[in-house]
């Protein structure tokens, strides 16, 4: 079974700073990897998907990447900003893929 | 384009009551899947639907049962609710069946028990 985990589990910066999100998963053999935002009380918004065969993807501030063969994926965040406040997942689907296993997220708060 | 859906955003009942959870997913999606989040936690997947069959489940007893329309919209039953069904429930839905494509997801039913 796959297991994912993120760490730091909360984070506070200052505004401005730039910050790096981890995500680690146990089982290397998967199609993609997913990484959202949740507000609190609200649903899961798609920040990034990165495919197996990629190494990174970028969007705005946001850039992702991936290591398969480590089972690891970071996600940074250039230039905080206050509205970047929010829980950050990631998640990878099983082996069948049907399903996706998520983290348990990282809070993060950036202080203006 | 239109968004997922879910209706109602919030919901509460009893122990032992049944409830029904509504999901419309995004235009052209043939794959539903719906999870669980408790507090605190990360999303936890209940099962899959793939043109109107159940494409796997997880970790959920029986009480939690589904369906797909021809629409693919699709539908959460929960029967004989427990406390610790409370919980927001999130739909997605997606293009691909194999987790190839994004997972878009909706707002969210926070369902609490009594």
């Amino acid at each position: 079974k796959q297991e994912v985990t993120q760490i730091p589990a909360a984070l506070s910066v200052p505004e401005g700073e730039n910050l790096v999100l981890n995500c680690s998963f146990t089982d290397s053999a998967i199609y993609n990897l997913q990484w959202f935002r949740q507000d609190p009380g609200k649903g899961l918004t798609s920040l990034l998907l990165i495919q197996s065969s990629q190494r990174e993807q970028t969007s705005g501030r946001l850039n992702a990447s991936l290591d398969k063969s480590s089972g690891r994926s970071t996600l940074y965040i250039a230039a905080s900003q206050p509205g970047d406040s929010a829980t950050y997942l990631c998640a990878v689907p099983g082996s069948t893929g049907n399903q996706f296993y998520f983290g348990t997220g990282t809070s993060l708060t950036v202080i203006p | 384009e239109t968004g997922v859906t879910q209706s109602p955003t919030h919901l509460i009942k009893t122990r032992g009551q049944q409830v029904t959870l509504r999901c419309s997913s995004q235009s052209g999606h043939n794959t539903v899947s719906w999870y669980q989040q408790a507090l605190g936690q990360g999303p936890q997947f209940i099962f899959q639907y793939y043109r109107e069959e159940e494409n796997g489940r997880g970790n959920f007893p029986p009480r939690f049962s589904g369906l797909q329309f021809p629409n693919y919209s699709s539908e959460l039953n929960v029967n004989a609710l427990e406390l610790d069904d409370s919980a927001l429930y999130l739909c997605a839905s997606s293009l691909f069946m194999t987790g190839e494509g994004t997972q878009y997801f909706g707002p969210g039913t926070r369902l609490l028990v009594l």
